[in-house]
């Protein structure tokens, strides 16, 4: 079982350059999230999506947007990617929101010259 | 002020010990706890839920929660050299008009010492 796939795994940006990461996952899960984390500060929220259609804020949504493509995918795009926004990416998913366990990708580490 | 709180660590334990993780919150409304574990340059893995007051025990780990403190606290026994990773606490909190937000402390290093 593939769980939750994000793509890719490693990426480097220039300042100002945009991109989109890539999350899919295959458990039939309701609800999807994006996390940040950076060294010291554990994971934070940027978005989250508790059933296909809807997205909400977590703690840290600016410079991001989402799109809950279907039931499988959730996309996070850095429109103008800055240096601030270097940082290791998780998507992950649970069965519903906020109750049941979550299940994390392996991660997209992501560098912004 | 965090809303999940973890002693940073690191948490030195002897192998064949008892290791003691603690995790305070502040939504008292919360309802569904978890605790994972994360390996450097890795994902982190789920390794216990506990929705209700009281101990829960898988293995070499019990979770233990007391929602009328706030808090949460994870032991593991006999800790083994594997066992040297960051633990994650993570709380359900309400947000908007859902309990979706699902919140996590900033970890706590363990170390595990031959």
């Amino acid at each position: 079982n593939a769980g939750v796939t994000q793509t890719p795994k490693f990426q480097v940006l220039k300042t100002g350059q945009s991109m989109t990461l890539q999350c899919a996952q295959d458990m039939n899960h309701n609800s999807m999230y994006w996390y940040r984390q950076d060294p010291g500060m554990g994971l934070r929220l940027i978005y989250y999506s508790a059933s296909e259609g809807t997205t909400d804020k977590g703690e840290v949504p600016n410079g991001y947007n989402v799109s809950r493509l279907n039931k499988r995918e959730f996309s996070l795009r850095l429109e103008s990617a800055a240096p601030s926004q270097t940082s290791v990416y998780f998507c992950a998913s649970s069965k519903t929101t906020g109750h049941t366990e979550a299940f994390f990708g392996q991660g997209t580490r992501l560098t912004v010259v | 002020q965090k809303e999940v709180e973890q002693n940073s660590g690191p948490l030195s334990v002897p192998e064949g010990a008892i290791a003691s993780l603690n995790c305070t919150y502040s939504d008292r409304g919360s309802q569904s706890f978890f605790w994972y574990r994360q390996y450097s340059g890795k994902s982190p893995e789920l390794i216990m839920s506990i929705y209700s007051n009281g101990d829960k025990e898988d293995g070499r780990f019990t979770a233990q929660l007391n929602k009328a403190s706030q808090y949460v606290s994870l032991l593991i026994r006999d800790s083994q050299p594997s066992d040297s990773a960051t633990y994650l606490c993570a709380v359900n909190m309400f947000e908007g008009d859902s309990w979706g937000k699902l919140q996590f402390g900033a970890g706590t290093q363990v170390v595990v010492t031959p």
